[in-house]
């Protein structure tokens, strides 16, 4: 079956700009959690969605938003950027969500902030 | 506060030998603990899960342990190849909720 997907693979903005990142799960799976990873800080739990319903959240300022469709495809939104918000976006999808299941990470969108 | 630490240091070892990761956490109390694999630009892979209630999870050439007195989980490749050269990260669930807190990982190298 096919994995999680997302789009774009890479994308370069300028400091102040938004961005848009999709996620789309896998087949079946209703729980879409993002995940911020760069060298400093490593991976970082940015929110999780279920069902279309934000379950958790993480340590990260109002400038990063997200949402989860009926079909459950996900997007994140990033608002007046940073240079500290280059980073790989991760997204994970799961059946329920991670609390004791599996989880797949699809390969991730490179944002460079300049 | 809540931490998860890994070696920094790569782990270099010769091919055929058994890779031993440490994991160690303060002030959580998860009730599993995950294993994954992460290669250069390419997104986590999930290796393997144990929970709070098992000393012990083995998969193929792989081995966990979870000693939650000591606060420590230790990951184990037996018969070492260069593939599995990689950088391995270990995951802990912080509110027994749908969220997981990643190590920043200890990168392996396996020599030939």
């Amino acid at each position: 079956k096919a994995g999680v997907t997302q789009t774009p693979r890479y994308l370069i903005k300028t400091r102040g700009q938004q961005v848009t990142l999709s996620c789309s799960p896998i087949s079946g799976h209703r729980s879409v959690s993002w995940y911020q990873q760069t060298p400093g800080q490593g991976l970082q739990f940015l929110f999780e969605y279920f069902s279309e319903t934000q379950r958790n959240k993480g340590n990260f300022p109002g400038r990063f938003s997200g949402r989860q469709f009926s079909n459950s495809r996900s997007e994140m939104n990033v608002s007046t950027l940073e240079l500290g918000d280059s980073a790989l976006y991760l997204c994970a999808s799961s059946k329920e969500g991670s609390s004791g299941n599996t989880i797949y990470f699809g390969e991730g969108s490179w944002l460079t902030v300049v | 506060s809540q931490k998860i630490e890994q070696n920094s240091e790569a782990l270099n070892i010769q091919e055929g030998k058994t890779a031993t990761l440490t994991c160690n956490y303060t002030n959580y109390s998860p009730a599993y603990l995950q294993w994954y694999r992460q290669d250069p630009g390419r997104g986590p892979v999930f290796l393997l899960l144990i929970r709070e209630n098992e000393k012990e999870k083995r998969k193929e050439r792989l081995k966990v342990t979870f000693d939650t007195t000591l606060k420590q989980s230790l990951f184990h490749i037996t018969a070492s190849q260069p593939a599995d050269s990689a950088t391995y990260l270990c995951a802990l669930d912080p509110h027994r909720g749908y969220a997981l807190n990643f190590g920043k990982g200890t990168s392996l190298l396996v020599t030939p």
